[in-house]
């Protein structure tokens, strides 16, 4: 069975700092990759999807991802965060053509004025 | 884009009572839909996947008598904790895909307290 792997579970920065965040995954056939944002107090929303294609995937508020096969890796950036940024992130991975999604833990991110 | 709701949003319950909630996809025909639960500063756990009119498939460990799951209409699934127990309580989250679709779209969130 896949697995997603997110290494930080807690990350601390001040705004404007730059933000990356890591997510890797263990299967070899296709995947479809996505990044998810959970807001205090608020339901998941997806920030970003990568099915096929450019590899560089833009989502929205600024977010962005890099698919890297040969790294199993779909981590998620942002060159510079803001305090509204404070949230937790999931990576989330469809493997072998499965509709059902393997969660990483998440990520917790505080961004600090 | 579309939008997933769930009801209640919270709710507090005397230990051995049942609780029913509601998930409904608002502006869409939800062909499937999940059911996860969140454990504070965990992950999502997927307890089962429903298809509408046919019976949900439950992962591993999760109960199928105790979270009873009915998905009678292309927009309406809910998820019935029978005989709750403090050890049931958790944030449980519903999802809901469209045919053709692979993206979901989550609810809310019901949070569940069992006295």
């Amino acid at each position: 069975a896949q697995s997603v792997s997110q290494h930080n579970h807690h990350v601390i920065l001040s705004e404007a700092a730059s933000l990356e965040l890591g997510c890797n995954y263990s299967y070899g056939g296709t995947v479809n990759l996505f990044w998810y944002v959970q807001y205090p107090g608020q339901h998941l929303q997806l920030l970003l999807k990568y099915f096929s294609g450019d590899p560089l995937v833009k989502g929205i508020k600024g977010f962005e991802a890099e698919f890297i096969k040969s790294k199993f890796s779909f981590n998620l950036r942002k060159p510079s965060v803001q305090w509204s940024d404070t949230a937790e992130y999931f990576c989330a991975v469809n493997a072998g053509g499965s509709y059902i999604p393997t969660f990483g833990r998440g990520t917790s991110l505080i961004v600090h004025p | 884009g579309a939008v997933v709701s769930q009801h209640p949003s919270w709710v507090i319950c005397k230990s051995g009572t049942s609780v029913k909630i509601e998930c409904r996809s608002l502006d869409f025909q939800a062909t499937t839909m999940f059911w996860y639960r969140q454990f504070p500063k965990q992950s999502l756990m997927l307890m089962a996947t429903s298809n509408e009119g046919s019976k949900a498939t439950y992962e591993q460990g999760v109960e199928k008598d105790k979270f009873l799951i009915n998905h009678a209409s292309l927009t309406l699934s809910t998820l019935t904790v029978t005989s709750a127990h403090p050890e049931d309580s958790s944030f449980y989250i519903c999802s809901a895909l469209t045919s053709g679709s692979e993206t979901q779209y989550f609810g809310p969130g019901t949070r569940l307290l069992v006295l």
